[in-house]
């Protein structure tokens, strides 16, 4: 089974620009969510999706968003990047609602985006 | 606000010892917590999850214990070796509803060969 996928890998964008990423989870799994890595922050979540609705969201500002496909894919968009935008981005995917009890999340092995 | 703390930041050990990796959190009331390990530059590989109603995992050399009450976790390696340097995180989750997880700031662990 293949796991989960990210694209790009790798992104060199400058200032003011916006940025797409993708996520592709686990085949069958229904939940995605996005994760924000820095050195200075660490691990920070971004949202989660599940059945094409934003389910959960965290404290970032509204530039950050992001939408889910029926076929589970996910998107992440940033417009007007700032510096602090650099960072590694995780997606992760989950079963969610199907087996309660089984639920680890599976990461992705990330985009890695460098705002100049 | 949940917060998770993991002590030490970094950890040198020679290979073939025995070591424990520790993980605190703030609000006992979680759903469940796992552990990942996560080399340079790469993406986040669950090691270990452990349900609230859980005491303990084990995978092969590792295991993982939780003791909610007092809001700790430890990660158990035992005979280290070289590709066991990573850095470990420990995140928990609040919820069933909610896929949100908080980490911990991590370990980064060495294995002196």
């Amino acid at each position: 089974k293949a796991g989960v996928t990210q694209t790009p890998r790798y992104l060199i964008k400058t200032r003011g620009q916006q940025v797409t990423l993708s996520c592709s989870p686990i085949s069958g799994h229904r939940s995605v969510s996005w994760y924000q890595q820095t050195p200075g922050q660490g691990l920070q979540f971004l949202f989660e999706y599940f059945s094409e609705t934003q389910r959960n969201k965290g404290n970032f500002p509204g530039r950050f968003s992001g939408r889910q496909f029926s076929n589970s894919r996910s998107e992440m968009n940033v417009s007007t990047l700032e510096l602090g935008d650099s960072a590694l981005y995780l997606c992760a995917s989950s079963l969610k609602r199907q087996t309660p009890y089984k639920d680890t999340q599976y990461f992705g092995p990330g985009t890695r985006l460098t705002v100049l | 606000k949940q917060e998770v703390t993991q002590i030490p930041a970094a950890l040198s050990v020679p290979e073939g010892e025995n070591l424990v990796l520790n993980c605190s959190f703030t609000d006992s009331a979680i759903y469940n917590l796992q552990w990942f390990r996560q080399d340079p530059g790469k993406g986040l590989t669950s090691l270990l999850l452990i349900q609230s109603s859980q005491r303990e995992q084990t995978s092969g050399r590792l295991n993982a214990s939780l003791d909610k009450s007092s809001g700790r976790s430890t990660l158990y390696i035992a005979a280290s070796q070289p590709g066991d340097s990573a850095t470990y995180l420990c995140a928990v989750r609040l919820n069933f509803g909610n896929e949100k997880l908080t980490f911990g700031t991590g370990t980064r662990l060495t294995i002196i060969p």
